[in-house]
């Protein structure tokens, strides 16, 4: 399985931006992106994906390196609602190689806002 | 409904008892995805779905637990036998395909409590 790294956590006061980093050299061509965050006492929530190009939603912004070997989770104004904790997953393939798109989870970034 | 609603949100049941957790995917989507959370834990994969099969079973912790889907649509996941390791946040997931590029919704959770 591709694995991603990302920091234990990380604070932000509210109102400023945020960029969450995510490192995966070991993705592969085919691989997509994706970020989930989750509330407290909630299901995780889907933010943002995408493979190549960088990707803007209502959310967030998706900045992808030009190799693929890193990406940014920018938040451009957090707010108290923002805090959770922050998961970067590449979706899977299984061993014959068709994708099925296991969204595997890794401890994820613990994200403080500071009112 | 519009989300992925997942039923009991509670369940507190003896220890050796056996259990069943419902999921009601969001109408039209193909992939089903059933994941744990223990206290303080990460998100842990057990089965997924694609259709009524399961091509992924490899999460299930042991034959104690089991999973079926009926229609494309409804998935129970059953634990027998519960012990008190099994206490934990059973989430269930569901993606319109079985493909890295979609998004996938989660429900709020059962939380299973074995005593």
């Amino acid at each position: 399985d591709a694995k991603t790294t990302q920091p234990n956590s990380m604070e932000s006061n509210e109102e400023e931006p945020v960029h969450l980093p995510c490192n995966h050299s070991t993705i592969s061509g085919t691989d997509y992106i994706h970020w989930y965050r989750q509330l407290p006492s909630q299901g995780p929530e889907y933010v943002i994906h995408g493979l190549t190009s960088n990707v803007n939603n209502r959310m967030a912004s998706l900045a992808i390196a030009e190799d693929r070997k890193s990406s940014t989770l920018i938040l451009h104004r957090a707010t108290l609602r923002d805090a959770a904790v922050y998961y970067c997953i590449l979706r899977d393939v299984d061993a014959g190689g068709t994708s099925y798109g296991k969204l595997t989870f890794g401890q994820g970034t613990i994200l403080t806002v500071h009112p | 409904g519009a989300g992925v609603s997942q039923s009991p949100s509670n369940k507190v049941t003896e220890k050796g008892k056996d259990v069943e957790l419902r999921c009601d995917p969001i109408s039209g989507h193909t992939a089903l995805y059933w994941y744990r959370q223990s206290l303080g834990q990460g998100l842990e994969f057990l089965i997924y779905f694609q259709g009524n099969s399961a091509p992924d079973k490899s999460g299930l912790p042991s034959d104690r637990f089991s999973a079926e889907r009926t229609g494309g649509s409804v998935s129970t996941l059953t634990i027998q036998r519960t012990q008190q390791e099994d206490s934990a946040v059973y989430l269930c997931a569901s993606s319109l395909a079985v493909s890295r590029n979609t998004e996938a919704f989660f429900g709020q959770g059962t939380r299973l409590t074995v005593v």
